[in-house]
């Protein structure tokens, strides 16, 4: 299988901490997404990374990439409640292959 | 704008009935379309890719198969389903795939009595 996995599975964080969720995968990549999914809802697109890009900034979100070690990091700076959703990487070498997903709960 | 629907939202069909799951999409022409299952807690598995009208790529080998009868349509059919072919099924459209954004529907919950 393509489908990447992501580290951890399940992540539960205060109001205001910063939260890290990792993938790895395994094939080349062109580029690495993360999305969204809020419980029972459709995943939403939050960032693109290009295999030749380290780090990229959007907002409360960081994400890194290391095609050596063929992982990505996912950081989300003084994290609010409403972020609390199951967060998914997407690689795209010749079809977009989903990750296995962290759930991120924050607690207010 | 684009946008993508997807019907119906949650359905309960006893084991052995027919699925069909629809899905269309708006505001674009030859998207590639596609299909995912989400399993309880878990992630996605694409089932079935589309580039074009009657173009279907199956990923893995099931109880399930889509059809594309038009260029913004796209519908995944069973004649008679399984219990493990319950859970939560996505349709998705991009342009393209490498260095594109890929847009999902809401989704379908299926339980299969």
């Amino acid at each position: 299988s393509q489908q990447g996995e992501e580290d951890p599975q399940a992540l539960s964080i205060q109001e205001g901490e910063n939260a890290t969720m990792n993938c790895s995968y395994k094939t080349s990549i062109n580029n690495l997404q993360w999305y969204r999914q809020n419980s029972g809802r459709g995943l939403v697109h939050l960032i693109l990374i290009r295999s030749n890009e380290r780090e990229k900034h959007s907002g409360r979100l960081r994400v890194t990439l290391d095609t050596s070690k063929k992982s990505s990091s996912l950081l989300i700076t003084a994290s609010r409640a409403a972020d609390t959703a199951s967060y998914f990487c997407a690689t795209d070498s010749n079809q977009f292959y989903f990750g296995t997903g962290t759930s991120l709960t924050v607690i207010p | 704008s684009q946008t993508i629907h997807q019907w119906p939202a949650t359905l309960v069909q006893p084991v052995g009935s027919p699925l069909s799951l629809e899905c269309t999409v708006e505001g674009t022409s030859n998207p590639n379309l596609y299909w995912y299952r989400q399993a309880a807690g878990r992630g996605l598995q694409l089932l079935f890719y589309s580039v074009g009208i009657g173009q279907i790529s199956s990923e893995v080998p099931q109880n399930l198969s889509a059809s594309r009868p038009q260029d913004r349509q796209f519908i995944l059919s069973s004649k008679k389903l399984l219990l493990s072919d319950s859970g939560f099924y996505l349709c998705a459209w991009s342009v393209g795939i490498s260095g594109n954004t890929i847009y999902f529907g809401e989704g379908s919950w299926l339980t299969v009595v």
